[in-house]
């Protein structure tokens, strides 16, 4: 059974430019959530998309959106990048018959 | 608003040697405390689900156990392969349905030497 795929890797941005980063969960599940790791904060909860609605968001700024399409899969997006927003970005699915969350291998973002 | 510490930050120990790690965690309806294995440069790998107090799951050299306001990871005897950083997280009924947010501690750098 295949996990939960990122692409891409990694990801090298310039201040003031936006990424979109793609996230393809596990089949079957059909809850997918985005976090922000970095080494001051930790892993920082983003927002949580179910059958294409957000169901939870949280304290991010309006730059950071994401969608989910019908097939499950997402997509985050931040706008403007800014330095700050250098981090390892983790898409987690879950779903199926448990409350656990399985994570992918991340995307890392790196803003120049 | 659901909070969580972990206990040490850092832990070093000799192959063999063994030890806990603490999770503390104060939370609106506990729904599930996880654990996770995170190493450099991946994602968190799930280990474990603990849904009440008094619950107890293992997996080789790993236990973990729950009480009412705390988790412990019990590790017996590591392998310089059990280094990694492990990561305690909560979930709480105030998400209603929403089975995707989790609250994450800051977790324990385990480093177990040959």
């Amino acid at each position: 059974k295949a996990g939960v795929t990122q692409t891409p890797r990694y990801l090298i941005k310039t201040r003031g430019q936006q990424v979109t980063l793609s996230c393809s969960p596990i089949s079957g599940h059909r809850s997918v959530s985005w976090y922000q790791q970095t080494p001051g904060q930790g892993l920082q909860f983003l927002f949580e998309y179910f059958s294409e609605t957000q169901r939870n968001k949280g304290n991010f700024p309006g730059r950071f959106s994401g969608r989910q399409f019908s097939n499950s899969r997402s997509e985050m997006n931040v706008s403007t990048l800014e330095l700050g927003d250098s981090a390892l970005y983790l898409c987690a699915s879950s779903g199926g018959t448990g409350v656990e969350a399985f994570f992918g291998q991340g995307t890392r973002l790196t803003v120049v | 608003e659901d909070q969580v510490t972990q206990s040490p930050e850092a832990l070093r120990l000799q192959e063999g040697e063994s030890s806990s790690l603490n999770c503390s965690y104060t939370v609106s309806g506990l729904r599930g405390l996880f654990w996770y294995r995170q190493d450099p440069g991946k994602g968190p790998e799930f280990l474990f689900t603990l849904y009440s107090a008094g619950e107890e799951k293992e997996k080789e050299r790993l236990k973990a156990t729950l009480t009412k306001k705390e988790s412990f990871l019990h590790i017996t005897a590591p392998k310089p392969e059990d280094s990694a950083t492990y990561l305690c997280a909560v979930q709480s009924y105030a998400g209603g349905t929403s089975y995707g947010k989790l609250t994450f501690g800051q977790g324990t750098i385990l480093t177990v030497h040959p």
